[in-house]
């Protein structure tokens, strides 16, 4: 399988802590993505990091990238109740086609 | 919803028979994508489409094909179920921008239980 892993595959943290997830993924890439999904519905695109970069904030969130390691974090800052979720990365081989290949998740709760 | 719908939402089939999801996109994008979800293992690529009748393979496509004679709709179809197929079945769109910040717009899934 080319899917990559994330981990924790779970995660419960206080409101207002910060959140850590982790990506590793299996071939080289153009960008990779996070995304979010809550119970029950699609997934929405949070943010996305290319190949040459290593670092990319996004309000609340912040993504690094390792290419060496073939690896991602996603942040989240000073968490939410309604940050509960589960959280996806997603990477766009470099093959030349849009093959996305998504992570196994981690799911966040964040109590209140 | 991102201009992008699945039909039905909710399905409940025996084994054996067929069954065919419907993904409507009103933004004519040229990507298209299927995906199932199951507990622990994500989501996994089923087949996209690149374009009117161009299609190719995901991760695990066997038991499924594709059709997509219009821009705006791409159809999954079961041709005989079984109950591994039972699954979530999201339908995704792929805005392609020129600065290469391409993003994928999910659709809202479709249940699928077979018996």
């Amino acid at each position: 399988s080319q899917q990559g892993e994330e981990d924790p595959q779970a995660l419960s943290i206080q409101e207002g802590e910060n959140a850590t997830m982790n990506c590793s993924y299996k071939t080289s890439i153009n960008n990779l993505q996070w995304y979010r999904q809550n119970s029950g519905r699609g997934l929405v695109h949070l943010i996305l990091i290319r190949s040459n970069e290593r670092e990319k904030h996004s309000g609340r969130l912040r993504v690094t990238l390792d290419t060496s390691k073939k690896s991602s974090s996603l942040l989240i800052t000073a968490s939410r109740a309604a940050d509960t979720a589960s959280y996806f990365c997603a990477t766009v081989p470099t093959s030349g086609t849009y093959k996305y290949i998504f992570g196994t998740g981690t799911r966040l709760k964040v109590l209140a | 919803d991102a201009g992008i719908t699945q039909s039905p939402r909710h399905k409940v089939t025996e084994t054996g028979t067929p069954v065919t999801l419907r993904c409507h996109q009103t933004e004519n994008h040229r990507y298209m994508y299927w995906y199932r979800q199951d507990p622990g293992h994500g989501l996994r690529l089923i087949h996209y489409s690149y374009g009117v009748k161009d299609t190719d393979k995901g991760e695990v496509s066997d038991g499924y094909s594709v059709s997509r004679s219009k821009t705006e709709d791409f159809l999954l179809t079961l041709e005989s179920a079984t109950s591994s197929q039972t699954s979530v079945y999201f339908c995704a769109h792929l805005a392609v921008t020129f600065s290469s910040t391409d993003t994928q717009y999910f659709g809202p899934g479709t249940r699928l239980t077979v018996l």
